[in-house]
């Protein structure tokens, strides 16, 4: 059973301030995704990783960057956050065998920047 | 490019109604489709994916290439459908070859006791 984590369910930071998301899976899965989601806007792709230090900008990477130094982790990192990253952010996982495009999510981390 | 739109953001169905969740999507290629569901304080999971032709929990998801859609069907609502439902399309290809799933918007589904 796939098991993906997120560090927090929920956090407060402050505009300007350095945010870490950590998400962390136990699958042995290739690629991670981070994905935020906005009512009306659905899942929107910010960055993805397809190995270990290897990384790639999804649709919206603009003001996020990304960490991978380890197979099971990855971590998104907002610079310095602003009220308009204010929302639901979502890590993924996903084999990178061909045949299997199931993306397994973790609970989410609900982001308030004040 | 390709997109995939979910006309609907809210639909409200009474139980033991037919439900059907509209999917649209625009792609070149020969796409790959998926259904999936997120109730209520869970996280998103897969539902089902056209390719394996199989009806999940009562839903069924017929891809029409002719009319480039993929509405999920059940011909009986019951009120655990509630949930957030989103289709999303396989064979976006990245700048260094990696495919990725582009989501549409989402729908709603309320069924109404």
């Amino acid at each position: 059973d796939v098991k993906v984590t997120q560090s927090s369910r929920y956090l407060v930071k402050r505009t300007g301030e350095k945010v870490f998301l950590e998400c962390v899976q136990d699958m042995d899965h290739e690629n991670m995704f981070w994905y935020r989601q906005d009512p009306g806007l659905g899942l929107r792709l910010i960055y993805f990783s397809y190995d270990v230090k290897m990384k790639e900008k999804g649709d919206i990477p603009e003001g996020y960057s990304v960490s991978r130094e380890k197979k099971e982790r990855f971590s998104l990192i907002l610079e310095s956050a602003s009220t308009n990253q204010t929302s639901m952010y979502l890590c993924a996982t996903q084999y990178a065998g061909t045949g299997d495009y199931e993306q397994y999510f973790g609970p989410g981390t609900r982001l308030t920047v004040t | 490019a390709q997109r995939v739109t979910q006309p609907e953001k809210l639909l409200s169905v009474f139980k033991g109604a037919p439900v059907e969740l509209k999917c649209n999507y625009s792609y070149s290629g020969s796409p790959e489709l998926f259904w999936y569901v997120q109730y209520s304080r869970q996280r998103l999971q897969l539902l089902l994916r056209h390719i394996s032709r199989e009806s999940i929990k009562g839903f069924t998801a017929d891809l029409n290439k002719g009319e480039t859609s993929f509405h999920l069907k059940k011909p009986f609502a019951q009120e655990e459908d509630s949930a957030m439902y989103y289709c999303a399309l396989r064979g976006s290809i990245s700048n260094f070859g990696n495919e990725k799933l582009t989501f549409g918007t989402g729908t709603r589904l309320t069924i109404i006791p």
